[in-house]
């Protein structure tokens, strides 16, 4: 099955520096690629996602590029605040019969004021 | 906007007794899906549903787990006997296809279970 590696497992930033997390995967025919923040008591919620067929998507803040020679794909957050705390997790799309959504163990994200 | 309800929010259970969350997904939305997240990881697929059938529940505990979706509207998982290993965060989700093609998935807020 697919397995999604990320990395880093925490990352601290200061306000208005960029944050970058990376996630790896081991399935070529893996084609879509979500990223998920989960606020603290909160479920995961989808903050933008990225088709196998684009190499970069970009929403205000927010990007992510995609490598699939390399098998890697990452989350560019620029100018953080420190509402934007919070666990990120990558995930990859396997489409085999009802397609399976695999999540990497999550980036601990905390910017200081 | 829609949200995926999930009740309880906390459960405290004793280990050798049942359990039983709830899921109400967003209207519409044929494919539900439950997932559980251990502390400090990423959230792992037990059970997913299109409509009232099971397509896929590979990776869930028959022994002990069960999973139903009766009308293909809300959905149960239940826990008889919990063991001290399950517990963990339960989080119910429900898709629909997005403009990738792809299913887009909604969290509920789930539901957190600890084990005595």
């Amino acid at each position: 099955g697919e397995n999604v590696e990320q990395h880093p497992s925490t990352l601290s930033v200061q306000e208005g520096d960029s944050a970058v997390i990376k996630c790896t995967y081991s399935d070529s025919a893996s084609n879509y690629f979500p990223w998920y923040k989960q606020e603290l008591g909160k479920g995961p919620q989808l903050i933008i996602d990225i088709r196998s067929n684009v190499g970069e998507k970009k929403d205000q803040r927010i990007a992510v590029t995609l490598n699939k020679t390399a098998k890697h794909f990452s989350l560019h957050i620029t100018e953080t605040q420190p509402e934007d705390s919070a666990v990120y997790f990558c995930a990859a799309l396997t489409p085999s019969g009802y397609s399976t959504l695999t999540f990497g163990k999550g980036t601990m994200l905390l910017v200081s004021p | 906007e829609a949200e995926v309800a999930q009740s309880p929010r906390y459960k405290i259970t004793e280990k050798s007794q049942a359990v039983a969350f709830w899921c109400d997904p967003i209207s519409g939305h044929a494919t539900l899906y439950w997932y559980r997240q251990i502390l400090g990881q990423g959230p792992e697929l037990l059970v997913q549903f299109q409509d009232e059938s099971v397509v896929d529940d590979s990776q869930l505990p028959k022994d002990r787990f069960s999973a139903e979706r009766l009308k293909g509207v809300d959905s149960t998982l239940k826990i008889q006997p919990a063991e001290l290993g399950d517990s963990a965060m339960y989080l119910c989700a429900s898709g629909e296809r997005g403009p990738s093609g792809a299913n887009v998935l909604t969290f509920g807020a789930g539901s957190r279970l600890t084990v005595l």
